[in-house]
């Protein structure tokens, strides 16, 4: 069965901080892994997808990872603000319809305190 | 930002009411999804369509309808609303498979 794992389920950092978050994934055949955000009350939001053959990405303070063999990935936030406090979503699309069928993870609630 | 746009926000109804949530891009997408959130929870797919007049339903069965005559709007009906339909509807839309835009979601309360 095609399965997103997160972990942890919520993280409280303090501002400034860096945080690492953790996707485990079941998903085959794999096509690409992406990393949402998602606040409160809003539509998800792009902030990484990843191939194959793409090892890390990133996209300003968001660094992700991706091991293609051992199917994890994680999601480091560098300097942590207060405005990273949102649901983190670990989202993993398959190759096997043209439809690129998604598989979402729950997500892990990050919240920054000051 | 991606030009996706949900009406209305936040709805709260009661039992019974005929309801539709819109959905529309201004960015040509052919392929357009309706997922539903509840707290906590993944995404669900619940509608999806890979053109005009092209509808198919999705992984979560839902007693919602949706309709696609035109590109860009993908509107979504529930006949008669139950408690069990509160939840957070999202619409999303694709040019490929490789990326999905979102919109910012429709919370939804039937009481």
């Amino acid at each position: 069965k095609n399965q997103v794992e997160q972990s942890p389920q919520s993280l409280i950092i303090l501002e400034g901080k860096n945080c690492t978050l953790q996707c485990n994934y079941t998903v085959s055949p794999f096509s690409n892994l992406r990393w949402y955000k998602q606040d409160t009350g809003r539509g998800p939001v792009s902030l990484t997808i990843m191939t194959f053959s793409e090892n890390t990405k990133s996209n300003g303070r968001y660094t992700a990872t991706l091991d293609a063999d051992t199917k994890q990935s994680s999601l480091h936030i560098t300097a942590s603000q207060l405005s990273d406090s949102a649901s983190y979503i670990c989202v993993v699309s398959d190759r096997g319809s043209t439809l690129g069928r998604l598989y979402f993870g729950r997500g892990t609630q990050l919240t920054v305190w000051p | 930002e991606a030009d996706i746009y949900q009406t209305p926000r936040y709805l709260v109804i009661g039992t019974g009411k005929k309801i539709t949530l819109e959905c529309s891009q201004t960015m040509g997408h052919d392929k357009m999804y309706w997922y539903q959130q509840d707290p906590g929870m993944e995404l669900h797919l619940i509608h999806y369509s890979y053109g005009v007049n092209s509808t198919e339903k999705g992984d979560l069965s839902s007693e919602s309808t949706v309709s696609r005559i035109r590109t860009e709007h993908f509107p979504l009906t529930l006949e008669s609303a139950r408690p069990s339909h509160t939840s957070q509807y999202l619409c999303a839309s694709s040019a490929s498979s490789y990326e999905q835009y979102f919109g910012p979601g429709t919370r939804l309360t039937v009481t």
